[in-house]
């Protein structure tokens, strides 16, 4: 099956720092790509749309200058958490369908885990 | 009140049951249905998936859909402590997978 890798997988940084979370298509193009939050316990809530090419589609409520996307090449697609605080703290999951959007069969990552101390 | 209503468990069965893992859901616009589970601290991985009503068999898994009573459901045969994880029920209106609502999820522990 298609294999979407996410790096780094946990990582801790101070307030007010940025944070880049990396999401890799490895054997197939995405020209797009989803970004999702995950609270303990909790249902994926999805925060924007990442699109090759073009600027990123967010989620209604997902303050666009904070988590800054950049869908640099059809293989992958980064996560730029500016200026992080505690709140931010949680596990972030990206996602890819195979070929374009309208497919259900999509692929996940393995998830970052972000401590914002 | 939420789109999608997924009892969380824990549910917890000795090997060799059959599970039986529900959502209801409220908005009767969606057409796509689909089952991931998800082992701790991964991402999640796609199980099953049906589009409007029916039954799907995969293997031991077999995914229900009932549209009229807006209500979907997993069965896991001969459960084995592998199916240890949470399952997450998702579902869309339209062919955007990225747009699929997702329920919070069914821890299951599967006791050997």
């Amino acid at each position: 099956g298609a294999v979407v890798s996410q790096h780094p997988s946990r990582v801790i940084c101070k307030s007010g720092t940025s944070v880049k979370i990396e999401c890799r298509s490895l054997d197939f193009q995405a020209t797009t790509m989803f970004w999702y939050r995950q609270f303990p316990k909790k249902s994926l809530m999805l925060m924007a749309t990442s699109n090759e090419g073009s600027k990123a589609t967010y989620e209604q409520g997902v303050e666009k200058d904070k988590f800054l996307i950049n869908h640099a090449s059809l293989t992958l697609s980064t996560l730029t958490v500016t200026s992080a605080h505690p709140e931010d703290s949680s596990f972030y999951i990206c996602s890819a369908p195979r070929g374009d959007s309208f497919t259900h069969e999509q692929y996940f990552g393995p998830g970052t885990r972000l401590t914002v101390t | 009140q939420k789109e999608v209503e997924q009892d969380p468990g824990p549910l917890s069965v000795p090997e060799g049951a059959i599970v039986s893992l529900n959502c209801t859901y409220s908005n009767s616009a969606f057409q796509y249905f689909m089952w991931y589970r998800q082992y701790s601290r991964k991402g999640p991985e796609l199980l099953m998936y049906t589009y409007s009503s029916g039954n799907k068999e995969d293997g031991r898994f077999t995914a229900q859909v009932d549209k009229s009573s807006k209500y979907i459901s997993l069965f896991i045969r001969d459960s084995q402590p592998s199916d240890s994880a949470t399952y997450l029920c998702a579902m869309s209106a339209d062919t955007n997978a990225g747009k699929s609502t997702f329920g919070d999820g069914t821890t299951l522990t599967v006791k050997p």
